[in-house]
Parts: structure tokens; C-alpha cells; sequence
């Protein structure tokens, strides 16, 4: 597809548990974005990648989210430990540019932690 | 810090009619400004963008935004409302230096026939 694509939609876990979530972006696009939309709130940011690099990663809440880039097209992001104040929508976003452009939005997973 | 404010939980209008939907924002610099479109069980879909120029800025689906530095806002407005416009909106902000949006905590917009 030409979208940006999330997998899975949806994914529920255990507290404790490690999950990961992918995002496959727009071919072409350098930059990436992780938020995390909680229910009521706006979107966000945790991360952004320009090509395979964290270019800025200060809204990761803690050391058990991370994010990697490896060969600057498919992210993945990864919870250790879950918990369930992590239950959300995690969004991915690409953009061609990282600065005036807009950033293309995936449809998001829903982790929900119990 | 960044911030963006959209005042209203909730605008309501009727179908034909303006519509308006409010936000300002807080942030040092001349910023990057977006609005974006979330319809239930889908993604943020991208409607508008100011950068520079025209203070008014044409987007998707006949949406319009005016930016106004001295008031640091910038409303997104339709002349004509239509029923499928009813969605949650959010306005966000991208610094001067810096690639992150910050943004606001949305509106829903209900148009009823």
C-alpha cells in the first residue's frame, strides 16, 4: 500500500510482558516518528528518526521503551515490562522532510496492557 | 516549553453553516503550524499546514486556517459545514528548531443536519 502501515492493530499483554510494535513507513521517506495518543489527549512524540538514526529520542517516558531504525525503512518499538499505564494508541508518522513537510500518520495499535 | 491550546472540548454546529474551531499556541520563534483530521477507528489525516506567507492557508475538503502571530492562534475554519466534517480535530506545532509536532488535545466537531 502507499499508506504508512502498523502492526498489529490491535495487541493486548499481560503486565510484564515485552511486546513490540512495527511500522513499515511511506517508501522514500527519511524521517520517522513514534507518538503515543492517550484516550481524551492529543498525540505524543517519543521518537524521531532521521534515515537509521534516533535523531531525537526525549519523549521516551523511560529506559523500558525503545525504538530502532536498522536499515532506515521499518521501525520497530519495543516495551520490556509492561505496564499498564501503557495501555494507548501508539501512532507511527513519515515524512519525505523532517521539517516543513507534513508527516503521513499510520492507523496505530492499540496495546492494552491487563 | 511548547504548548498548543484548543480551548473548546467540543464545537456544535449546524450543517451549512460556519464553522470554527479554535487554537493558539506557545512557542518561541516562528513556528510550523498543522491541523489534522481523525475520523473513528482511523489514523490523523493531515488537512492543512501554515509555513510562511499568506497569513490564510486552503487545505483539504474546503478547510481554511488564519494565522495571526500577534495573537499566536490559528483557527481552522470552513465556510460551510457538512455533516461528514463531524470528526475529532488537532491542532499541532512544530518549533523553529526542533522536528517533533507538540500537539493540542483536540476538538470534536459535531455538524448536525
Amino acid at each position: 500500500g502507499a499508506g504508512v502501515s502498523q502492526t498489529p492493530s490491535n495487541k493486548v499483554t499481560e503486565k510484564g510482558k515485552y511486546v513490540e510494535l512495527r511500522c513499515d513507513p511511506i517508501s522514500g521517506h527519511t524521517a520517522l516518528y513514534w507518538y503515543r495518543q492517550s484516550l481524551g489527549q492529543g498525540p505524543e512524540f517519543l521518537i524521531y528518526f532521521q534515515g537509521t538514526g534516533a535523531a531525537d529520542d526525549s519523549g521516551l517516558p523511560n529506559d523500558r521503551f525503545f525504538a530502532v531504525r536498522p536499515e532506515g525503512s521499518v521501525s520497530t518499538l519495543k516495551i520490556q515490562r509492561t505496564e499498564r499505564g501503557d495501555s494507548a494508541v501508539y501512532l507511527c508518522a513519515s515524512s519525505p522532510r523532517p521539517r516543513e513537510t507534513e508527516a503521513f500518520f499510520g492507523q496505530g495499535t492499540r496495546l492494552t496492557v491487563v | 516549553a511548547q504548548s498548543v491550546a484548543q480551548p473548546e472540548d467540543q464545537v456544535n454546529v449546524a450543517e451549512g453553516n460556519p464553522l470554527t474551531v479554535k487554537c493558539t499556541y506557545s512557542v518561541s520563534g516562528n513556528p510550523y503550524l498543522f491541523w489534522y483530521v481523525q475520523y473513528p477507528n482511523r489514523g490523523l489525516q493531515f488537512l492543512l499546514k501554515y509555513i510562511t506567507g499568506d497569513n490564510l492557508v486552503k487545505g483539504s475538503y474546503g478547510f481554511e486556517a488564519e494565522f495571526n502571530k500577534s495573537q499566536t492562534s490559528f483557527h481552522l475554519k470552513k465556510p460551510s459545514a457538512l455533516v461528514s466534517d463531524s470528526a475529532l480535530y488537532f491542532c499541532a506545532v512544530r518549533p523553529l528548531y526542533g522536528n517533533k509536532l507538540v500537539f493540542g488535545a483536540g476538538t470534536i466537531l459535531r455538524v448536525k443536519s
